[in-house]
Formats: C-alpha cells, structure tokens, sequence
C-alpha cells in the first residue's frame, strides 16, 4: 500500500535549467496538489486539480506548470529554475476528509 | 486568502509536562484537520473535525474546534519524547474544489 509516491527525493539544479517532479497516488482519490514548503512560511499551494483532465492555480504558480496524466499522476515541472524555487516539494492527494502526503522533493536551485 | 495563525510557533518541554498548541482565524472553515510532520517526512493526518464544539480524542491528544468554526486548538497530556514533530492544522473552507489553507505550524520538541 504505496500511498503517495514522489520522486526525485533531492535534486540540485543549476539556474536556468528544468525538470520535472513525478507524483503518483494509488488510493483513486480524484483530487491531487503540489505544495512548496519553505521556512517560515508554511505550506503553500501551486497547483491542484481537482479531477483527470482538470488542473487550477494555487496560491504561487509563476515559474511552474503541471500535468495531470491520468487519475493516477500529477506532475510539476519547473521550466527554467530560479533560486527562489529553492524548496521542499509535496504532492498530495485526497478523499474530502483529508489528504494523504507524499515523502517530499528537496529541491535545491543553484 | 483565508489564514490561519497556528500558536506557539516553536514549544520545549520535558517529557511528562502538558501543553496546548491554538490555530485561530478570522474566517469559518467548514472542516479543520491537525496534521504532524516528522524531519525529512511529509505531514500525517491525525484528526479531522467538522461541527462546532467537536471535541476528538486520539489516545493522549485532544482536539476541539471551536464553537463558531474559526479556531481549534490541540492538547497533548503527558508528552513523550515521541510527540516531538511540527504539528499543522489547515482549514477547507467549502466551496466545489476541495483545497486547504495550512497554518505555518507548531515546532514541539519534548525532551527526554
């Protein structure tokens, strides 16, 4: 019972460069999300979709795009990393009682 | 944007002691969800709760949401070195796409 699974589990960029953050839930749940959580400021939401075929922004998109493959896969891919996206990435998805997480992304942009 | 402001931001205290941590808000959520985030590990759920007044009960931890459904707070008796985590809650504040709103989180380190 994987639950959510993210990978990579930590990657450095150089500045510029792009790449993709892969999630994956095996739970049928409708709904999936990416947060970015940096010191001091929490969790916060840069895209969910809230169904296959369907993807929203969330509180700070600019910089990323997302890709809902299937009922199963939510990508987030960075186009051209900048320091400010220096971040641990979570994908989530959900039942309506709550989410289940994923072990994180340690993402480091240099 | 709907916040919530989660109190104290960082709690020390030795193995045994109580301790209670406050998520506030000014706005209603029509559910409020504790979460607990270990170092290097996404957040787990521990409790949802969802009418006024609820009071939940997960072995040592007590939940309530207030009465009006902008606060809840979580009470933890008889800590243990086990407890120590960054405790989370977030708020759904309705509407026809699920998504919740986190507090920035209670850093607990109980002490042996």
């Amino acid at each position: 019972n994987a639950g959510v699974t993210q990978t990579p589990k930590f990657q450095v960029l150089k500045t510029g460069q792009s790449m993709t953050l892969q999630c994956a839930q095996d739970m049928n749940h409708n709904s999936m999300y990416w947060y970015r959580q940096d010191p001091g400021m929490g969790l916060r939401l840069i895209y969910y979709s809230a169904s296959e075929g369907t993807t929203d922004k969330g509180e700070v998109p600019n910089g990323y795009n997302v890709s809902r493959l299937n009922k199963r896969e939510f990508s987030l891919r960075l186009e051209s990393a900048a320091p400010s996206q220096t971040s641990v990435y979570f994908c989530a998805s959900s039942r309506v009682s709550g989410y289940t997480f994923g072990s994180g992304t340690r993402l480091t942009v240099v | 944007t709907q916040l919530l402001e989660q109190s104290p931001q960082f709690l020390s205290i030795q193995e045994g002691e109580n301790l209670t941590v406050y998520c506030n808000s000014s706005s209603v959520f029509s559910s409020l969800q504790w979460y607990r985030q270990e170092p290097g590990e996404g957040p787990v759920l521990l409790v949802t709760v969802v009418t006024g007044g609820e009071v939940k009960k997960l072995k040592r931890l007590t939940f309530q949401f207030g009465d009006a459904r902008k606060d809840s707070s979580l009470h933890i008796t008889a800590a243990q070195p086990g407890d120590t985590g960054l405790y989370l809650c977030a708020g759904d504040s309705g509407g026809s796409n699920y998504k919740l709103t986190f507090g920035k989180g209670t850093l607990l380190t109980v002490n042996p």
